[in-house]
């Protein structure tokens, strides 16, 4: 199957800080790929749709301004946390797909902890 | 927002035996599909049943899709100890996936 690579796979930052994560098609290109974040012994939230050239499509009560998407090219989309509290602790993980409508390849997930 | 149901929340057998999860979701739906998650690692796509499947198989893996009840069921068969993890059911509508909340599955050895 394809692989989609996820970095870094940890983070821990400092209360007011900003975290770049970068996910990776690395044997195929991506024109749209997802955020998720997922809380302990819970299940996955879709965050926003990352598209290739143009703005991110957020899911309704995430905040945009907090959770910066960029997609510059058709194998890398990058999520920023910005101004990261302790609240924003969370396993996050990316996904890319082939073909709209099927399987989907995930990244190996970051976990982020906010100090 | 979530699309799925999961049941049961939590499953424990023994090595050798078989695991039954349900899934049930709300919508019409184009796919389903049934990921794996090891603890603190991405999912890995298992299985995906089309909206006019009724049945499909997979290694010792064995889907069904129930349209008119809006529910699928994951057969994992002679369960390994590797096969310790979180089983999601994904339902597919325009591009996006919806996961349903996950049951736990432990194998004993």
């Amino acid at each position: 199957g394809a692989v989609v690579s996820q970095h870094p796979s940890r983070v821990i930052c400092k209360s007011g800080t900003s975290v770049k994560i970068e996910c990776r098609s690395l044997d195929f290109q991506a024109t749209t790929m997802f955020w998720y974040r997922q809380f302990p012994k819970q299940s996955l939230m879709l965050m926003a749709t990352s598209n290739e050239g143009s703005k991110a499509t957020y899911e309704q009560g995430v905040e945009k301004d907090k959770f910066l998407i960029n997609h510059a090219s058709l194998t890398l989309s990058t999520l920023t946390v910005t101004s990261a509290h302790p609240e924003d602790s969370s396993f996050y993980i990316c996904s890319a797909r082939y073909v709209i409508d099927t399987e989907a390849f995930f990244g190996q997930g970051t976990r982020l902890t906010v100090v | 927002s979530q699309q799925g149901e999961e049941d049961p929340q939590a499953l424990s057998i023994q090595e050798g035996e078989n695991a039954t999860m349900n899934c049930s979701y709300k919508t019409s739906i184009n796919n389903l599909q049934w990921y794996r998650q090891n603890s603190g690692r991405g999912l890995v796509h298992l299985i995906l049943i089309r909206s006019n499947e009724r049945e499909k198989h997979s290694g010792r893996l064995r889907v069904t899709l129930d349209t008119s009840k809006k529910s699928s069921s994951l057969l994992i068969t002679a369960s390994r100890a590797a096969d310790t993890a979180s089983y999601f059911c994904a339902t597919s509508i325009d591009y996006k996936l919806s996961f349903g909340a996950g049951t736990t599955v432990t194998v004993r050895a």
